[in-house]
């Protein structure tokens, strides 16, 4: 299956710093990247829809100015935590589908544990 | 707006043995897609198995089976021979097959957590 890269695998920062996220899809292009957030023990909630060349569509709740999405080329998106918190601790994955296929999975980065110190 | 439901946080299987999952939705439209993901403890998702709402069969991966009931709104995964490995969590996924970006986001369960016993 198509793959997607995601780095870092782990981050930790300061409290007010901002911190980037990379989403990669390494063997094929696409157009439409996924955020998704993950608590403990808890289901996948989606952040926002990256869309490369346009702006990103956010889900109701979440903060675009706190959680910025650049999608600049077909394979890579990323999220940027600006002014990070203890509260933006978490673990973040994307996910992309191979569009070019029209295959209807999605297949997801490794993830990114976010810690705020 | 779709929303997908599991109601079992948590099974525990026998190794060896079969386990069943059950996983409800519900939706207005007549098309889209159904998932099961795996997420081991490495907490990487992992694909494993599919289920087109136009195919009235039952689709089927090695040991994972499922049990696609589309006017109740019923999709439920069977794992069979039971194996250490399969301990996770199995979330499951609607995703509208309509082309358009919104279309293409999937809908998780709460998910449901796989104890296997040796």
């Amino acid at each position: 299956g198509a793959v997607v890269s995601q780095h870092p695998s782990w981050v930790i920062c300061k409290s007010g710093t901002s911190v980037k996220i990379e989403c990669r899809s390494l063997d094929f292009q696409a157009t439409t990247m996924f955020w998704y957030r993950q608590f403990p023990k808890q289901s996948l909630m989606l952040m926002a829809t990256s869309n490369e060349g346009s702006k990103a569509t956010y889900e109701q709740g979440v903060e675009k100015d706190k959680f910025l999405i650049n999608h600049a080329s077909l394979t890579l998106s990323t999220l940027t935590v600006t002014s990070a918190h203890p509260e933006d601790s978490s673990f973040y994955i994307c996910s992309a589908r191979d569009q070019r296929t029209g295959s209807p999975e999605a297949f997801f980065g490794q993830g990114t544990r976010l810690t705020v110190v | 707006a779709q929303t997908v439901t599991q109601s079992q946080p948590e099974m525990s299987v026998q190794e060896a043995e079969t386990v069943t999952l059950s996983c409800t939705y519900d939706t207005s439209e007549s098309d889209y897609y159904l998932f099961w993901y795996k997420q081991p403890p490495s907490r990487q998702m992992i694909l494993v198995i599919r289920q087109e709402a136009y195919k009235q069969q039952n689709a089927t991966e090695n040991r994972f089976s499922v049990n696609f009931q589309k006017a109740a709104k019923s999709f439920s995964l069977k794992i069979s021979d039971s194996q250490l490995g399969d301990a996770a969590m199995y979330f499951c996924a609607y995703r509208s097959s309509m082309i358009k970006a919104a279309g293409n986001k999937l809908t998780f369960g709460g998910g449901t957590r796989v104890l296997v016993k040796p």
